[in-house]
């Protein structure tokens, strides 16, 4: 079964920083891009950043761009979201979803997510 | 950057209807094209990819169809479980979902 498990969340000043894990299973990781996506409060979908299956191409989302590192552990099969500079409005649910082998962009399994709330 | 947009942002139906949202792209991005059902408190379920390819374990009473900048998804017969908020989400460039259509019990 493909099981994907998010964790690192929490309450995080503003300007401040986290990192988030997601630990994946029953499935082969390192063939696979795996994305963050979250979900501000009562809000729509954001897709955040994704990584292909080597780590060595990254994309991010225009508003986290330059303040999150996405990368991941094949050894492990652990997949990474660096935050940095929070803001209020990266307060939202972040999911760790499984995408493609070909590198399209949509996601057939996700995490329960993990909150990040960004508030002094 | 590629917007989408979905209409309506709320629907009311009965169960056994037949319902449409529609989903609107900036610009063509092909059949470039996913659909996903979320339930209050619960995780987003990839419903469609491809514009119109069923993901795994999805009823065959979901379907989607379209092309370059206008898609459709049609629930045949609604059924109580199928009451949810849906998103399309274009993959053409990076990935931007819709404002999302809730649909509700009439």
């Amino acid at each position: 079964e493909v099981q994907v498990v998010e964790s690192g969340g929490g309450l995080v000043q503003p300007g401040g920083s986290l990192r988030l894990s997601c630990a994946a299973s029953g499935f082969t990781f390192n063939m696979y891009w795996m994305h963050w996506v979250r979900q501000a409060p009562g809000k729509g979908l954001l897709w955040v950043s994704r990584i292909g299956p080597d780590a060595t191409r990254t994309n991010y989302a225009a508003s986290v761009k330059g303040r999150f590192t996405i990368s991941r552990d094949n050894a492990e099969n652990m997949l990474y979201l660096q935050m940095s500079s929070l803001t209020a409005e990266d307060t939202a649910v972040y999911y760790c979803a499984r995408g493609t082998t070909s590198g399209a962009t949509f996601f057939d399994s996700w995490g329960q997510g993990t909150l990040v709330t960004v508030s002094s | 950057d590629i917007q989408m947009t979905q209409s309506p942002s709320t629907l009311s139906a009965s169960v056994g209807d037949r319902v449409t949202i529609t989903c609107r792209a900036s610009q063509s991005i092909s059949s470039w094209l996913a659909w996903y059902q979320q339930k209050p408190g619960k995780v987003p379920k990839l419903l469609i990819y491809g514009a119109s390819s069923l993901g795994s374990g999805v009823p065959s009473r979901f379907s989607g169809s379209g092309s370059g900048t206008e898609f459709t998804l049609t629930i045949n017969s609604l059924q109580p479980d199928d009451f949810a908020t849906y998103y399309c989400q274009q993959y053409h460039t990076d990935g931007t979902f819709g404002q999302g259509t809730k649909l509700e019990i009439k």
